[in-house]
């Protein structure tokens, strides 16, 4: 597997809470991705970076912000979780069109 | 913007037999199409792609082929085996150099 983790891989949190998920990789690729995966809906985007602090939005951003400080090192936050956020969250990274995922987190939002 | 859907959902498969998912994508200036593997409770693997410039790709079992006038590409597994099973994705690159995946197709093969 590529070098990519992904912290904490398992978290419960509480509705209101907020929720920091990181992703880092030892592969210094440029492109680094947020997806979130339920069931019947595949891998949806959430953000995206293509360098350090240069991020955007991808297909359901909304609640969700990023950050990217190091080329290494993506945050996705979570400012006020809800229960619509229950997923798991993976991390991909790129250096030119293929994608690499991390072992993904999966977050419960009670 | 662009739209992947896959067919079908669900397959099941005799061990040994063929298996055939089919995806089909909206905008005629993707380039790049990648099928992933996920196992239950693992991350999604890159197990072939293809780019516009080829209509067909090989690797052991696997193939994938391409028809770009349609807008569509399959994924081919031949001699299928238990371990096969899986829910796979296709995906399509749109024109800011994303993937857009599809809805994933569980595929059981059964001994």
């Amino acid at each position: 597997d590529a070098g990519i983790t992904q912290s904490p891989r398992h978290k419960v949190t509480e509705t209101g809470t907020p929720v920091t998920l990181r992703c880092h990789q030892t592969e210094n690729h440029r492109y680094m991705y947020w997806y979130r995966q339920d069931p019947g809906h595949g891998l949806r985007l959430i953000h995206y970076s293509y360098g350090v602090k240069d991020t955007d939005k991808g297909e359901v951003s909304d609640g969700y912000s990023v950050s990217r400080s190091k080329t290494e090192d993506f945050l996705l936050t979570l400012e006020s979780a809800t229960s619509s956020q229950t997923s798991v969250y993976f991390c991909a990274i790129s250096g030119s069109d293929t994608q690499y995922f991390g072992p993904g987190t999966r977050l419960t939002v009670l | 913007g662009e739209n992947v859907e896959q067919h079908p959902s669900t397959l099941s498969v005799q061990e040994g037999d063929s298996a055939v998912i089919k995806c089909t994508y909206s905008d005629s200036a993707s380039n790049y199409f990648p099928w992933y593997k996920q196992e239950l409770g693992k991350r999604p693997q890159l197990i072939i792609d293809i780019r516009s410039n080829v209509g067909e790709k090989k690797d052991q079992r696997i193939a994938v082929t391409l028809n770009k006038t349609a807008k569509h590409f399959s994924l081919h597994i031949t001699e299928t085996q238990p371990e096969d099973s899986a829910v796979y994705f296709c995906a399509a690159e749109d024109n800011t150099d994303k993937l857009i995946f599809g809805t994933g197709t569980r595929l059981q093969v059964f001994p």
